[in-house]
């Protein structure tokens, strides 16, 4: 069975600083992997996707998040932080065993400094 | 393109009460999920449909919930009798393809609050 680790449920850096929110899977079969946030009050909302190819993945909002299969790993960076990305971040794993299967980290609260 | 859409957004039941939630998917998703969000946890699957067929329900707890989806459109999510740890944010997915690793858009969530 596929799981997700976050490591770190809280985050705090300042304002220009870079983010970084840690997130290692485990899958018997070649994952798709997600990056969801998670603004207060809000459903969860797509950030980025990694399904094949490219292992540097770009999303909305200047974050990336790169794919490295030796270390099991989905870490999401943003060069420079600012006050509008203190949320929740939330990374995802997806396999397909019949149907798909979809499966949540615990999740990241990162708040940003002035 | 609408998006998912649930109701009501919040809810305050006494214990042993029982409480429904409702979710329209995106038109044409055929993957329906409902998820339980803890205050602090990441969301936990409760079942997932395909069409109106149950994929995965190993994680729902059936002597208390239930959960259906008629003529594989929208989906009602029931809980009785409510206990206080069912205190949390229920989350509604839906996804277009289930042979394909696409992503899953989100509802706003039902914040339930059992006291």
């Amino acid at each position: 069975a596929q799981s997700v680790t976050q490591l770190g449920s809280h985050v705090s850096v300042s304002e220009g600083a870079l983010v970084l929110l840690r997130c290692n899977y485990s899958s018997s079969v070649p994952p798709y992997l997600f990056w969801y946030v998670q603004y207060p009050n809000q459903g969860l909302q797509l950030l980025l996707k990694y399904t094949t190819g490219a292992t540097l993945v770009k999303g909305i909002n200047g974050f990336e998040a790169e794919f490295k299969k030796s270390e099991t790993s989905f870490h999401l960076t943003k060069p420079s932080a600012h006050m509008s990305d203190a949320a929740e971040y939330f990374c995802a794993v997806s396999v397909i065993q019949g149907a798909q299967k979809l499966v949540f980290g615990q999740g990241t609260r990162l708040t940003i400094n002035p | 393109e609408a998006g998912v859409a649930q109701s009501p957004r919040y809810k305050i039941i006494e214990k042993r009460q029982s409480v429904a939630f409702w979710c329209n998917p995106i038109s044409g998703h055929a993957t329906l999920y409902w998820y339980q969000q803890i205050l602090g946890q990441g969301p936990k699957l409760l079942i997932q449909f395909q069409n109106n067929g149950v994929v995965d329900d190993s994680q729902l707890p059936k002597d208390r919930f239930s959960a259906e989806r008629l003529k594989g459109v929208d989906s009602t999510l029931k809980i009785q009798p409510a206990k206080l740890e069912d205190s949390a944010v229920y989350l509604c997915a839906s996804s277009l393809d289930p042979s394909m690793n696409t992503e899953a858009f989100f509802g706003q969530g039902t914040r339930l609050t059992v006291v």
